[in-house]
C-alpha cells in the first residue's frame, strides 16, 4: 500500500532564517506531487505541483521554492523565512497510470511558525 | 477561471441527525470530477466522496452522499446520522488538469 511522510511534524523558525520540508512517498512510482499551504482556520491554497523529477510548477509566486531530486521526494525550501510563511502545510500525491480522476492523498502535514 | 464556493463557514448538527454542506463552483468544462475531503482535529486530509460530472447518478458512500445537480453547478454533501467523529472540516474540490482547487471549508460540529 502507498504512504506519504512529511518531516518534520512541528517547526518554529525565526524570521529570516531558511526552511527545508521534506516529503516522501513509498508504494508508487512516479506520481505527481503537490505542496499546499494552509492558514489557520482557512483552505488550501497550491503553492506547487510536480509531474516528474525536476518538472517544478509554481502556482503562487512567493519566499518559497520547491526541487524534485529523486521521483517520490518533493522538497519545500525558503532562503530567508517571513511572518507571513506561517502556516500549515500538506504534500499530496496522486496517481498517473489508471486514473481518469486526480484523487489525491495527504501526508500528516508540518506546521509551520515563523517568529 | 474555476472557482468552488463554499458558503457556510461553520454548522453545527445534533448526533444521529442529518446536515448538508453546501458546495457551488463554476467552470466552462463539461467533464470533470468532483470531491469532499474531510480534515478532523488531527488535520489529516481524507477523501470523503467522489462524483464525476457525466454520471448522473449521485454518489454515495455509507453515510455520506451528494446532490449533483450540474445545471446548478452544486455540489453538496449529505451526512446522515451523524456521529462525534464526523466533526472536522469539511472541503469541497474541483478537479482542473491535474489539480484540486478548493473551497475554503466548512466548520462541522456535531454534538452530543
Amino acid at each position: 500500500s502507498q504512504t506519504i511522510h512529511q518531516w518534520p511534524a512541528t517547526l518554529v523558525q525565526p524570521v529570516g532564517s531558511p526552511l527545508s520540508l521534506e516529503c516522501t512517498v513509498e508504494g508508487t512510482s512516479n506520481p505527481n506531487l503537490y505542496w499546499y499551504r494552509q492558514a489557520a482556520g482557512r483552505g488550501l491554497q497550491l503553492l506547487f505541483y510536480s509531474v516528474g523529477i525536476g518538472q517544478i510548477s509554481s502556482e503562487v509566486p512567493q519566499n518559497l521554492s520547491a526541487s524534485r531530486p529523486q521521483d517520490r521526494q518533493f522538497i519545500l525550501s525558503s532562503k530567508k523565512l517571513l511572518l507571513s510563511d506561517s502556516g500549515f502545510y500538506l504534500c499530496a500525491w496522486s496517481a498517473k497510470a489508471g486514473k481518469t480522476y486526480n484523487e489525491q492523498f495527504f501526508g500528516p502535514g508540518t506546521r509551520l511558525t515563523v517568529l | 477561471a474555476q472557482t468552488v464556493t463554499q458558503s457556510q463557514p461553520e454548522m453545527s448538527v445534533q448526533e444521529a441527525e442529518t446536515v448538508t454542506l453546501s458546495c457551488t463552483y463554476d467552470t466552462s468544462e463539461s467533464n470533470y470530477y468532483l470531491f469532499w475531503y474531510k480534515q478532523p482535529p488531527s488535520r489529516q486530509m481524507i477523501l470523503v466522496i467522489r462524483q464525476e460530472a457525466y454520471k448522473q447518478q449521485n454518489a454515495t458512500e455509507n453515510r455520506f452522499s451528494v446532490n449533483f445537480q450540474k445545471a446548478a453547478k452544486s455540489f453538496s454533501l449529505k451526512i446522515s446520522d451523524s456521529q462525534l467523529g464526523d466533526t472536522a472540516m469539511y472541503f469541497c474540490a474541483f478537479e482542473r488538469g491535474n489539480k484540486l482547487v478548493f473551497g475554503a471549508g466548512t466548520i462541522l460540529r456535531v454534538k452530543s
